[in-house]
């Protein structure tokens, strides 16, 4: 299993871009989640899906910020527009979604500046 | 509602000493515990987990207690090694919603 793939892995942009994040989650998981890191802030969970279906996106900073899953294998992230305290390691994770305290599996990590 | 508090780092500590890294938990139900670690440049990944209390999880000589009484779930290793040497997360998950909480994270850095 290639385990959870994210594009880019970096992503240097000026202020007042659009930025779009990719993830591709583990074949057969159910449970997709949006994370950031910074250092002020630690790890920070954005939003998280349940069978592509958005359930909880009270972490999503503000409007600037979309996230969707049109299918079990593909969700984004979108910030539009960029700013520079964007910037961060934004981490997707996907959890085979029993719902029994299971183990979530991380991306690598897109690394994103915004100038 | 469900929250983590683990140790401030960073820690620093010599080659074969022993690591205690502290995590307590508040939570409404019985949650799973786990610990992840982060190694530079990368993703987090999961070292160990406990399901329920009592439930002891290990792995690469690291281990943690799920203890209820106490609320703890605090990390041991009798004897680090440079390779050791990364962040390390303390995380509960509340079953119930798929509600997934991680703590500040633990810098540790092991020195030869």
């Amino acid at each position: 299993d290639a385990g959870v793939i994210q594009s880019p892995r970096h992503e240097v942009t000026e202020m007042g871009q659009e930025v779009t994040l990719r993830c591709k989650p583990i074949s057969g998981h159910n449970s997709l989640f949006w994370y950031r890191q910074t250092m002020m802030r630690g790890l920070e969970l954005l939003i998280y899906f349940n069978n592509n279906v958005p359930i909880d996106d009270s972490g999503m900073p503000e409007d600037r910020f979309s996230a969707k899953m049109p299918n079990a294998s593909f969700s984004t992230l979108k910030i539009q527009p960029s700013e520079p305290r964007d910037s961060a390691v934004y981490f997707c994770a996907s959890e085979p979604g029993g719902g029994k305290g299971e183990t979530q599996y991380f991306g690598p990590g897109t690394r994103l500046l915004v100038l | 509602g469900n929250s983590v508090t683990q140790m401030e780092g960073p820690v620093t500590l010599s080659e074969e000493a022993f690591l205690t890294i502290n995590c307590t938990y508040t939570a409404t139900g019985y949650p799973s515990l786990f610990w992840y670690v982060q190694y530079p440049g990368e993703g987090l990944q999961l070292l160990l987990k406990a399901t329920k209390a009592d439930d002891k999880g290990s792995n690469k000589g690291f281990e943690a207690t799920y203890r209820k009484e106490t609320t703890s779930f605090h990390l041991e290793k009798g004897s680090v090694q440079v390779s050791d040497s990364a962040v390390y997360f303390c995380a509960l998950s509340d079953p119930r919603n798929n509600d997934m909480r991680f703590g500040a994270g633990t810098r540790l850095t092991v020195k030869p």
